[in-house]
């Protein structure tokens, strides 16, 4: 069964403190890994997907890298408005569902 | 470009009452269409999953079931709901592999 874990479960940051965030996985077959960004009340919004190892992807303030058995979401120089919940999910094997971690809640302070 | 919409967005729904929630996307000709729930704490749980008109696949044993009577129509439905149906409710759509979220009913069971 596909498994994803994401740490940490909350992170504090104050404004412009550039961190991680980690997503392990373990599948079978890796077809892709997704990243997805949620704020309060709202739907996931689609941020990136990855499908090989030493694959990165980047959107403003964030970069996203993959290896064999986890993806990082690196967050640089955050801003306020970057606070919400990250949100990592894998789509593998044979299996055609998502499997999702649960999330973490990322809080920017100015 | 394609949109998803999801009704109504909030719901307050007394024990053993039925439930209908809709879900249509625009933009796209037969789309892989999902419902999943988020219950707090946990990560998202898929419901159903369609692939075509009247193709509904069930992960989850439960009393709620789903219909698709048109291409981009996709409807979550109880006969009776349960305190534990409460949650957030989000519908999907795909191409490939990435899915794209709706922007959830919050179901309320009292």
């Amino acid at each position: 069964e596909d498994q994803v874990t994401q740490s940490p479960e909350a992170l504090r940051l104050q404004e412009g403190e550039s961190s991680s965030l980690n997503c392990s996985y373990t599948v079978s077959g890796l077809r892709g890994l997704f990243w997805y960004r949620q704020d309060p009340g709202k739907g996931p919004e689609f941020l990136f997907t990855l499908y090989s190892a030493g694959e990165e992807k980047e959107k403003e303030r964030l970069k996203a890298t993959l290896t064999k058995k986890e993806s990082f979401l690196h967050i640089t120089a955050p801003k306020p408005e970057d606070s919400a919940t990250y949100l990592c999910a894998v789509f593998g094997g044979s299996n055609y569902k998502l499997t999702f971690g649960k999330g973490t809640l990322l809080t920017v302070n100015p | 470009s394609q949109t998803i919409h999801q009704w109504p967005a909030t719901l307050v729904q007394p024990v053993g009452s039925p439930l209908s929630l809709e879900c249509t996307v625009e933009g796209t000709s037969n789309p892989n269409l999902y419902w999943y729930r988020q219950a707090a704490g946990r990560g998202l749980q898929l419901l159903f999953y369609s692939v075509g008109i009247g193709q509904i696949s069930s992960e989850v044993p439960q009393n709620l079931s789903a219909s698709r009577p048109q291409d981009r129509q996709f409807i979550l439905s109880s006969k009776k709901l349960l305190l534990s149906d409460s949650g957030f409710y989000l519908c999907a759509w795909s191409e490939g592999d990435t899915q794209y979220f709706g922007p959830g009913t919050r179901l309320t069971v009292l």
